[in-house]
């Protein structure tokens, strides 16, 4: 157990619809980082939060949104869903700004019909 | 912007057998680089990781070597058994105006009994 929470773990939608997924960091790290993982495709880099304020900005598209709250969980909001936009969603966290994203979550696969 | 380069994208040996992944970085302020493995269907997880300061470093079956001048970096595994089977990513973190980590493709890494 990563002691990271992503929910939900599924989530099944229609082309032009607007999706939020969740994230609960590990106890104790302030940074958190969402990256996209098509099928069989690597980790892309969306974006990155620590302490409430966004850190870095990977190829996050313009319909893709997020935020970290004051109770440092973060969420990811997708709108506009596109069929290429189907995929697995993790969300990872560390102590610190600048550590590696070292905890992740089991991911949210989202499904776009 | 920041690339990384990972080679072979699949990668067969015997058990037993060493196993090599190699990547290569674009950003020459990149100082940080860590190693991931994800299992079929799971979150990916920090195995190893190297800083720019250091060209070698070793955790039991594992080692990381780093090569700054050529901008290359290597995973090796050794006496490899079936459970190393997984996709591995490198990733490296520039340092140019924001700490993002930058994954590799990944290498799907069969361990044959």
């Amino acid at each position: 157990d990563s002691g990271v929470t992503q929910t939900p773990k599924h989530l099944i939608t229609a082309t032009g619809q607007r999706v939020t997924l969740r994230c609960s960091p590990r106890s104790g790290d302030l940074s958190v980082y969402w990256y996209q993982q098509s099928l069989d495709q690597g980790l892309q880099f969306l974006i990155q939060y620590y302490n409430g304020e966004e850190r870095a900005k990977g190829n996050i598209l313009e319909r893709f949104s997020a935020q970290q709250f004051p109770d440092l969980h973060s969420e990811l909001n997708l709108s506009s869903l596109e069929l290429g936009d189907s995929a697995l969603y993790f969300c990872a966290s560390s102590p610190g700004t600048g550590a590696q994203p070292q905890h992740f979550g089991d991911g949210t696969r989202l499904s776009i019909l | 912007g920041e690339n990384v380069e990972q080679h072979p994208s699949t990668l067969s040996v015997q058990e037993g057998d060493s196993a090599v992944i190699k990547c290569t970085y674009s950003d020459s302020a990149s100082n940080y680089f860590p190693w991931y493995k994800q299992e079929l269907g799971k979150r990916p997880q920090l195995i190893i990781d190297i800083r720019s300061n250091v060209g070698e470093k070793k955790d039991q079956r594992i080692a990381v070597t780093l090569n700054k001048t050529a901008k290359h970096f290597s995973l090796h595994i050794t006496e490899t058994q079936p459970e190393d089977s997984a996709v591995y990513f490198c990733a490296a973190r520039a340092t140019s105006g924001t700490y993002k980590y930058i994954f590799g493709t990944g290498t799907r890494l069969k361990v044959l009994a």
